[in-house]
């Protein structure tokens, strides 16, 4: 099977810069995906094809894909940025698509 | 805009069988090339898709559930729904109801979820 490797956690001052990683072997050959879940609500699409922000969602938030790890980098982290993020893939062969195993952000 | 909505039981006993109906609105399950999914998520877990039906009808299951899962699609209701079979513990999660999961698409409308308890 396929395996997405993300950091448990991941904790940032508010103001600064968030990156979270998303490790899966030759990742940059796939389209990656990010969802935020805030608590309690159901996740959120913030980027979508590596780098694609859908409409809605603040500029500060960005995406790269590359080699054998995706990245989410927030800029100018807010308190309102603090949830779980889920990378996400398909994976051809099985034909599924397959969720890291999240990152929780903390806003110091 | 597309928002989807769970309904159904959120108590189920071992052994029985956990149904759930999600009703499409701004959109239809059988237009388009969309595919409509179930994902569901343990209590402070992570997120496991289910299975998907596609716009054709033709559906597609997660390898770990296959045995015990049917997803099938009611167009003239704008509604698809999930049966798990034999249901355990292990079963309790929010299950959400989401478009997308086929081939590199990603899920881009979700509903808001309903916790399903599997419980005596």
């Amino acid at each position: 099977s396929y395996v997405l490797t993300q950091p448990p956690s991941v904790s940032v001052d508010p103001g600064k810069t968030a990156k979270i990683t998303c490790g899966g072997h030759s990742i940059g050959g796939k389209s990656v995906h990010w969802y935020q879940q805030r608590p309690g609500q159901a996740p959120v699409m913030v980027i979508h094809y590596d780098s694609d922000r859908p409409s809605g969602i603040p500029e500060r938030f960005s995406g790269s894909n590359s080699g054998d790890t995706a990245t989410l980098t927030i800029t100018r982290v807010e308190a309102g940025d603090e949830a779980d993020y889920y990378c996400q893939v398909w994976v051809s062969g099985v034909d599924l698509p397959q969720f890291g195993s999240g990152t929780k952000l903390t806003v110091l | 805009q597309v928002q989807l909505q769970e309904s159904g039981p959120g108590l189920v006993k071992p052994s029985e069988t956990l149904s759930l109906t999600c009703t499409v609105t701004g959109g239809s399950v059988t237009s388009g090339t969309f595919y409509w999914s179930w994902i569901r998520q343990p209590p402070g877990k992570g997120l496991e898709w289910i299975g998907y039906i596609d716009f054709t009808g033709r559906t597609n299951y997660n390898p770990s559930l296959k045995s015990r899962v049917t997803i099938s699609e009611d167009s003239s209701k704008k509604q698809f729904s999930l049966k798990v079979n034999s249901v355990t513990t292990a079963d309790t999660a929010v299950y959400y109801c989401v478009r997308g999961g086929g081939y590199a698409d990603p899920f881009d409308y979700w509903g808001q979820g309903t916790l399903v308890t599997v419980s005596s």
